[in-house]
């Protein structure tokens, strides 16, 4: 089952341009994860926002957090080409499991 | 630098093998998982343990098992490999129920 879905599915940009990827989620969540993922690698976290919080930094990334929507958002500003991955949104619900749910990313192609 | 190892990148099995497919955290985890990956359904949980020796089925655990005898290695098993398994394996670790994954690098596996 498919608890967060990316938009779009992909996205192709100039070097020094922001990013900016969607997901969505359908179930009450305790937190949400974004990670890349380089082509045929295993994947990075990038950074964790719990329910409780709007928006989080973490160097050139910006995550928002809404969750009457049930969206977040992660931009990526001043891009460059070795931001060229997949991305993916993950969330961990509230039902007490471990286990989180990935949806199917956003290919990010930055144009030198 | 905390890892996650899985021990083959690649890896070709004929159509009825028994495969074993390998992962061990340096990290004290109590947290493993198994996901397998596939264009457009995106990562999807085959099994994970949160402990050693237990283990919990994910959303295909259909022809496939897991193995956790020590806390440091989570195995699974694919008890006759199937062509429709062919498919990028990975395997994740996390210490708490909050926290990131950490991801090792994926075994792509081709069953002919």
């Amino acid at each position: 089952s498919q608890q967060g879905e990316e938009d779009p599915q992909a996205l192709s940009i100039q070097e020094g341009e922001n990013a900016t990827m969607n997901c969505s989620y359908k179930t009450s969540i305790n937190n949400l994860q974004w990670y890349r993922q380089n082509s045929g690698r295993g994947l990075v976290h990038l950074i964790l926002i719990r329910s409780n919080e709007r928006e989080k930094h973490s160097g050139r990334l910006r995550v928002t957090l809404d969750t009457s929507k049930k969206s977040s958002s992660l931009l990526i500003t001043a891009s460059r080409a070795a931001d060229t991955a997949s991305y993916f949104c993950a969330t961990a619900t509230t039902s007490g499991t471990y286990k989180y749910i990935f949806g199917t990313g956003t290919r990010l192609k930055v144009l030198a | 630098d905390v890892k996650v190892t899985q021990s083959s990148r690649y890896l070709v099995k004929r159509t009825g093998e028994k495969v074993f497919l390998e992962c061990v955290q340096d990290m004290d985890h109590e947290n493993m998982f198994w996901y397998r990956q596939d264009p457009g359904l995106g990562l999807r949980l085959i099994y994970f343990s949160y402990d050693v020796k237990m283990k919990e089925k994910g959303d295909i655990p259909e022809g496939y098992s897991v193995s956790r005898e020590k806390k440091e290695r989570f195995s699974l098993i694919l008890e006759s490999a199937s062509t429709n398994q062919t498919s990028m394996y990975l395997c994740a670790s996390s210490s708490q129920v909050n926290y990131g994954y950490t991801f090792g690098s994926g075994t792509r596996l081709t069953v002919v």
